[in-house]
């Protein structure tokens, strides 16, 4: 197993697209979380799986934003109508959920610039 | 909610150290150090999970005051390579999400 792996690295899209962003995380991870990091600042949450079943959701995730995990193996992240502060670096981790908290580790992101 | 890092950027000369802290105002139920580089994603340092804890390996350590809800992350007889931002990412007990402060900046020189 490689990792983590996002695709695709790079988006450029015009206001009011819809974009989708899928997250591969490795494959004995059942727990699943996207996160949105902007220049200067640390990863902010927006959502986690465990296996199939989305268990957060970030307060700051508009009705735009949607996530799925519908195999509990990878995810997608779909934002609608976007707008320029949408532009970000999404980041997808994974881990295993054992007796205890494990370290998550981290795909390479999707940067999203929106024009 | 968020983890509160100090100090928000450092700069060393190569073979000095450093510490930096995060703290939280809730109870927490572990802590992670990541480094991030330019470009690249977060990788993982360590976790700890108990109170009073201490992990390291090679020359960064680090120590997790349950009690105070702080930790702090040390990097002694630093290298070019510890350049980069440091996170601290905190899990609230009865909590599986992992929330990360804003990043503390280290920058070594030779």
């Amino acid at each position: 197993d490689t990792g983590v792996s996002q695709d695709p690295r790079h988006k450029i899209t015009k206001r009011g697209q819809n974009v989708t962003f899928r997250c591969d995380p490795i494959s004995e991870h059942n727990r699943l979380y996207w996160y949105r990091q902007t220049l200067g600042q640390g990863p902010e949450f927006l959502t986690y799986f465990q296996n199939e079943a989305q268990l957060e959701k970030s307060r700051l995730l508009s009705d735009r934003f949607s996530a799925e995990r519908p195999k509990g193996s990878f995810s997608t992240l779909e934002i609608q109508r976007t707008e320029q502060g949408d532009s970000a670096m999404y980041l997808c981790a994974s881990s295993f959920s054992g007796e205890m908290n494990t370290e998550a580790f981290f795909g390479q992101g999707t940067r999203l610039t929106v024009v | 909610q968020q983890p509160v890092q100090s100090p928000q950027a450092v700069i060393l000369r190569e073979g000095e150290d450093a510490v930096i802290n995060c703290s939280s105002s809730k109870a927490l139920y572990s802590v992670h150090w990541y480094r991030q580089k330019h470009g690249e994603a977060p990788v993982f340092l360590m976790i700890l999970l108990k109170g009073g804890e201490q992990k390291g390996h090679d020359k960064i350590s680090a120590s997790f005051n349950e009690k105070k809800q702080q930790s702090s992350l040390y990097l002694t007889a630093s290298q070019l390579s510890y350049s980069g931002t440091y996170f601290c990412g905190t899990v609230p007990a009865g909590g599986f999400k992992t929330i990360f402060g804003a990043g503390t900046r280290l920058f070594v020189k030779a």
